[in-house]
């Protein structure tokens, strides 16, 4: 089955300074990738909708120049969380749509980000 | 608004008893309707969906749901747990695959 791959799987930073991560499709070519956010105990929360080529779509209350989004292939879409502070610690989720699948979406592994 | 509920914070089965974990939604159109697995340290894997017809669904690793339109509801059940079930459990609902609001998660505990 298709994969997608996040990394890193976890990391900590200090506050203040920013941090990459990394959404792959491994062996499919995907046209639209979404980032989510999780919570402990909570359901996963739909950040944004990322599109090869263009920009992002921010749901509702999420910040676009906090959380910034690129997508420049068809294979990988990164989020990067600038002057991070520790509210932002959470678990980021990444997900990409297959379209030669029946547009099914599959999910990397997450990334746990600890702001210290 | 789309909601999905999923009344049961976490659910302790027996090893070889049956399961069934609820869901209950809330949307606007037809649903599309998802149940997912998420195992520590792995992403979320698609047991099964619903998006039209027969409304018993059947899915991978011996699940299988049902969708009751006058309950808005889409119960996960299997007749067998094995010990490999336990993880966390959830319930989507959706157009299609965009848009996906998940629910809180069941988190799945198997005893001996």
């Amino acid at each position: 089955g298709a994969v997608v791959s996040q990394h890193p799987s976890r990391v900590i930073c200090k506050s203040g300074t920013s941090v990459k991560i990394e959404c792959r499709s491994l062996d499919f070519q995907a046209t639209t990738m979404f980032w989510y956010r999780q919570f402990p105990k909570q359901s996963l929360m739909l950040m944004a909708t990322s599109n090869e080529g263009s920009k992002a779509t921010y749901e509702q209350g999420v910040e676009k120049d906090k959380f910034l989004i690129n997508h420049a292939s068809l294979t990988l879409s990164t989020l990067t969380v600038t002057s991070a502070h520790p509210e932002d610690s959470s678990f980021y989720i990444c997900s990409a749509r297959d379209p030669q699948g029946a547009d099914e979406q599959y999910f990397g592994p997450g990334t746990r980000l600890t702001v210290t | 608004a789309q909601s999905v509920t999923q009344p049961d914070i976490h659910i302790t089965v027996s090893e070889g008893a049956s399961l069934e974990l609820r869901c209950n939604y809330s949307y606007g159109a037809t649903p599309y309707l998802f149940w997912y697995v998420q195992s520590p340290g792995q992403g979320l894997q698609l047991l099964l969906k619903y998006f039209s017809g027969d409304t018993l669904v059947q899915g991978i690793k011996g699940f299988e749901a049902e969708f009751k339109r006058s309950q808005s509801s889409f119960n996960l059940r299997k007749p067998s747990v094995h010990w490999s079930d336990a993880a966390e459990y959830f319930c989507a609902v959706g157009s299609g695959y965009s848009t996906l609001t998940f629910g809180k998660g069941t988190m799945l505990l198997v005893s001996p």
